[in-house]
């Protein structure tokens, strides 16, 4: 099984400003990366794939890099509607499926 | 845009069977390009991928849980369903229903809106 391992766990930030969310894969899964937006009471919401994708109707803000086991999500300008939980997860030809553990983004 | 929504009690017996249907409108199960996954999330927890079954109706399971889950479809109903069986209060959690498309994204583009199961006698 591939372990996705996200950090840090809490991010405090400060609106409009820059936030930088990383995530390791236990071994290489080339660019077979999602990242997913999760918000209180709600399902989680497709933001990237492919690693640096952005998904239909996500803003600019949001982008993704890396590949291999070393990934980031970067929001250029947090704003208001970005604070909530972001996973990443991988989708290499291993199964199975794993996410991340998460990283809360919280208002400073 | 592809709607999904998961049906089933909300609450089992321990040692019972989960069982819960996820009803696919806005478009047809029976496409080629789809897996249907199923995954939970505990409360306060991150997710955790159950299984998904393509059209063809072969399936993939995680390890973890293969022993006790069965995925299948109906394409009359335009309906995909899990079962788990021998049901713990590990069991406990929000189970989504998702889709993946194969071609695009391969990853979890549409999800429910989830429904919590409690495992509690």
């Amino acid at each position: 099984e591939i372990v996705m391992t996200q950090s840090p766990a809490t991010l405090s930030v400060s609106p409009g400003e820059r936030a930088t969310l990383s995530c390791r894969a236990s071994q290489s899964v080339s660019s077979n990366l999602a990242w997913y937006q999760q918000k209180p009471g709600q399902a989680p919401r497709l933001l990237i794939y492919g690693a640096s994708t952005r998904a239909t109707g996500i803003p600019a803000r949001f982008s993704g890099s890396g590949s291999g086991t070393e990934f980031t999500l970067t929001i250029s300008s947090l704003q208001s509607e970005d604070f909530a939980v972001y996973y990443c997860q991988q989708y290499n030809n291993w199964l199975p499926l794993t996410f991340g553990g998460g990283t809360k983004v919280e208002i400073k | 845009q592809v709607q999904l929504q998961e049906s089933g009690p909300g609450l089992v017996k321990p040692s019972q069977t989960l069982s819960l249907t996820c009803t696919v409108s806005g478009g047809s199960i029976s496409s080629g390009s789809y897996y249907w996954s199923w995954i939970r999330q505990p409360a306060g927890k991150g997710l955790e991928w159950i299984g998904r079954i393509y059209t063809s109706g072969s399936t993939n399971y995680n390890p973890s849980l293969k022993s006790r889950v069965t995925i299948s479809v109906d394409t009359s109903k335009n309906q995909f369903s899990l079962k788990l069986s021998s049901v713990t209060a590990a069991d406990t959690a929000v189970y989504y229903c998702a889709i993946t498309d194969i071609v695009a994204t391969k990853s979890f583009d549409y999800w429910g809106q989830g429904t919590l199961v409690t495992v509690s006698s």
